[in-house]
């Protein structure tokens, strides 16, 4: 069975740091990946996603992943981190099997707390 | 243009009872997803509905059950209710093509199993 780990629980940084949170899925066929993000008292926003081509791809407010197939990850990067990014990040995994895919696995989520 | 809408957003049932939540999916989608997220954990799948059939289902018992309607709106459905039921119940609404499957959620219904 597929699973996706996210390697950080909680992760805190101070406002114009870098960040990079990191994704690992364990499947070794085609995937579809994403990232959401969940601010506070909102519901599951989309973040940015990856079906095929360009492997850097780039989401919303500045956020931006890199599909690296070789080692099975999908991290999530931002150069300058804002106040406002703080909220709880997932990364998802869907099996492209040609057949059509359905189901996301999701990781356990990285909390991402932003001090001013 | 109406996103993902779920009913209610609160619920407090007692063990052994039986709740339906509901869920109406984002204009020009025909499919829903229905996903079971435990307190700090990741949303884990339960089943999907697409013309009115359940297409696929995640690891969940048969207590677990539900319905799509002609208007693509869809029930969910959970009964003799335990105490580790207690979760926020989302559900999300997708049009696959081409096997792309971009899935958007709604706020979901806070479920407390008491």
């Amino acid at each position: 069975a597929q699973s996706v780990s996210q390697h950080n629980h909680h992760v805190i940084l101070s406002e114009a740091a870098s960040l990079e949170l990191g994704c690992n899925y364990s499947y070794g066929g085609t995937v579809n990946l994403f990232w959401y993000v969940q601010y506070p008292g909102q519901h599951l926003q989309l973040l940015l996603k990856y079906f095929s081509g360009d492997p850097l791809v780039k989401g919303i407010k500045g956020f931006e992943a890199e599909f690296i197939k070789s080692k099975f990850s999908f991290n999530l990067r931002k150069p300058s981190v804002q106040w406002s990014d703080t909220a709880e990040y997932f990364c998802a995994v869907n099996l492209n099997s040609g057949a059509g895919s359905y189901q996301l696995t999701f990781g356990k989520g990285t909390k991402l707390s932003v001090i001013p | 243009d109406a996103g993902v809408t779920q009913s209610p957003t609160h619920l407090i049932k007692t063990r052994g009872q039986q709740v339906t939540l509901r869920c109406s999916p984002k204009s020009g989608h025909d499919t829903v997803s229905w996903y079971q997220q435990a307190l700090g954990q990741g949303p884990q799948f339960i089943f999907q509905y697409y013309e009115e059939e359940e297409r696929q289902r995640g690891n969940f018992p048969d207590r677990f059950s539900g319905h799509q309607f002609p208007n693509y709106s869809s029930e969910l459905n959970v009964n003799a209710l335990l105490l580790g039921d207690s979760a926020l119940y989302l559900c999300a609404s997708s049009h696959i093509a081409g096997g792309r499957n971009i899935q958007y959620f709604g706020a979901g219904t806070r479920l407390s199993v008491l």
